[in-house]
């Protein structure tokens, strides 16, 4: 079983930028795309975009283009996603989760809940 | 932009199959998942690569994609199958994922 885990909730005033961890076992590290995806209360998944942790390469959605930046520390295993000029509307639990095999994500992370209110 | 569409809800008794579609142009020429969502729980993975089980989902899960239509079929329903679906697929690097449906055991 691997593990995904996320950093805790977090509460951000519009305008400000909020940074998400996802720290994830070695193998899976090395390994595979971290991707992640956000739920706004009684909606459904929506993508951000997926980070290559060994690589540091990236690929964003269009919605979410020039806000948002997927980082990796290979120190402590640990995969980053920072959000930006944020508004009431991005109020939602951000998820990690690891694709395999490019095609699907077979293990998730806990969900971060992420509330910007003024 | 490429979408996929999902019937919002399904409604099935219990022990009988419920079918769960997905639809986007051409789907069938490429692989979809589905996962599985309970209230206040993350995604679970339930079908991968159109008809692949992971290991610990039931057979009663089983999948198939053909045409512009994926399906997800779930036979002799529990009522622990109540729960969000939702297919993903892939348009030009960018992940989808289909606005899901939810599954009523009545």
């Amino acid at each position: 079983q691997v593990q995904l885990v996320q950093s805790g909730a977090e509460v951000k005033k519009p305008g400000a930028s909020v940074k998400v961890s996802c720290k994830a076992p070695g193998n899976t590290f090395a390994s595979y795309d971290i991707h992640w995806v956000r739920q706004a209360a009684g909606q459904g998944l929506e993508w951000m975009g997926w980070i290559h942790p060994k690589s540091g390469n990236t690929g964003y959605a269009q919605n979410f283009q020039g806000r948002v930046t997927m980082t990796t520390s290979t120190a402590t295993g640990t995969v980053f996603m920072e959000l930006s000029s944020l508004r009431s509307d991005d109020t939602a639990v951000y998820y990690c989760a690891r694709f395999n095999g490019a095609t699907h994500a077979d293990y998730w992370g806990q969900g971060t809940l992420v509330s910007v209110s003024s | 932009s490429y979408e996929l569409t999902q019937t919002p809800s399904v409604s099935v008794s219990p022990g009988q199959t419920a079918s769960i579609t997905c639809s986007g142009d051409k789907l069938g020429d490429q692989y979809v998942s589905w996962y599985q969502q309970k209230p206040g729980q993350s995604p679970v993975l339930v079908i991968y690569q159109d008809a692949k089980r992971p290991s610990g989902i039931p057979e009663r899960f089983s999948g198939s994609n053909s045409g512009n239509t994926a399906t997800l079929t779930v036979s002799g329903t529990l009522a622990m199958d109540e729960a969000d679906y939702y297919c993903q697929a892939w348009d030009s690097s960018h992940v989808l994922f289909g606005g899901g449906t939810k599954l009523t055991v009545l």
